[in-house]
């Protein structure tokens, strides 16, 4: 069952703008990961936050993870043109099981 | 490493006939593969657990005799939509979890005319 749920469901910026998403979920995780997806295209990952961290980096991409308010956020600083695609949250609650996703945030990032 | 080779990745079919889709671990054994399905707009939804050797774990919803799945070997997980109509027509997934994180096949999309 789909547990996640991401908040803005879309998200229009100009570039150089931060953007940030929102994710919330219902049940206890192992790990959250955030995932992107260009039009039609197959998943790029991103990043995985794991249940006892609060906080990561890689580049310009920033996520926090609330286990007490069961929600994380994606924040991506400096946006660009190419950042354009939509955005999903995925958890598991042990490892190797499958992914749950959320709803995703479509984000566009106009020039 | 851990590389998910999924293909077709594009189909175009007629209606009232069968699709297979094929989902290849090229680097690992896979023991356990996943298929998700997603609809325009929309999000990636669990169709169905693949384990090798056995039958599959269909999520609730899901039509086992219309969407086969068989994992006969440690890399190959095949999924057949049996009597395409178009409302079959999405986004189809597969995905494995190597002995560190996941990895997703690079998705096939069926068209049923």
């Amino acid at each position: 069952s789909q547990q996640g749920e991401e908040d803005p469901q879309a998200l229009s910026i100009q570039e150089g703008e931060n953007a940030t998403m929102n994710c919330s979920y219902k049940t206890s995780i192992n790990n959250l990961q955030w995932y992107r997806q260009n039009s039609g295209r197959g998943l790029v990952h991103l990043i995985l936050i794991r249940s006892n961290e609060r906080e990561k980096h890689s580049g310009r991409l920033r996520v926090t993870l609330d286990t007490s308010k069961k929600s994380s956020s994606l924040l991506i600083t400096a946006s660009r043109a190419a950042d354009t695609a939509s955005y999903f949250c995925a958890t598991d609650s042990n490892s190797g099981y499958a992914l749950n996703f959320g709803k995703g945030t479509s984000l566009l990032v106009t020039p | 490493g851990a590389v998910v080779s999924q293909h077709p990745s594009r189909v175009i079919c007629k209606s009232g006939t069968s699709v297979k889709i094929e989902c290849r671990s090229l680097d690992f054994q896979a023991t356990t593969m996943f298929w998700y399905r997603q609809f325009p707009k929309q999000s990636l939804m669990l169709m169905a657990t693949s384990n090798e050797g056995s039958k599959a774990t269909y999520e609730q919803g899901v039509e086992k005799d219309k969407f086969l799945i068989n994992h006969a070997s440690l890399t190959l997980s095949t999924l057949t939509v049996t009597s395409a109509h178009p409302e079959d027509s999405s986004f189809y997934i597969c995905s494995a979890t190597p002995h560190y994180g996941y990895t997703f096949g690079s998705g096939t999309r069926l068209t049923v005319v």
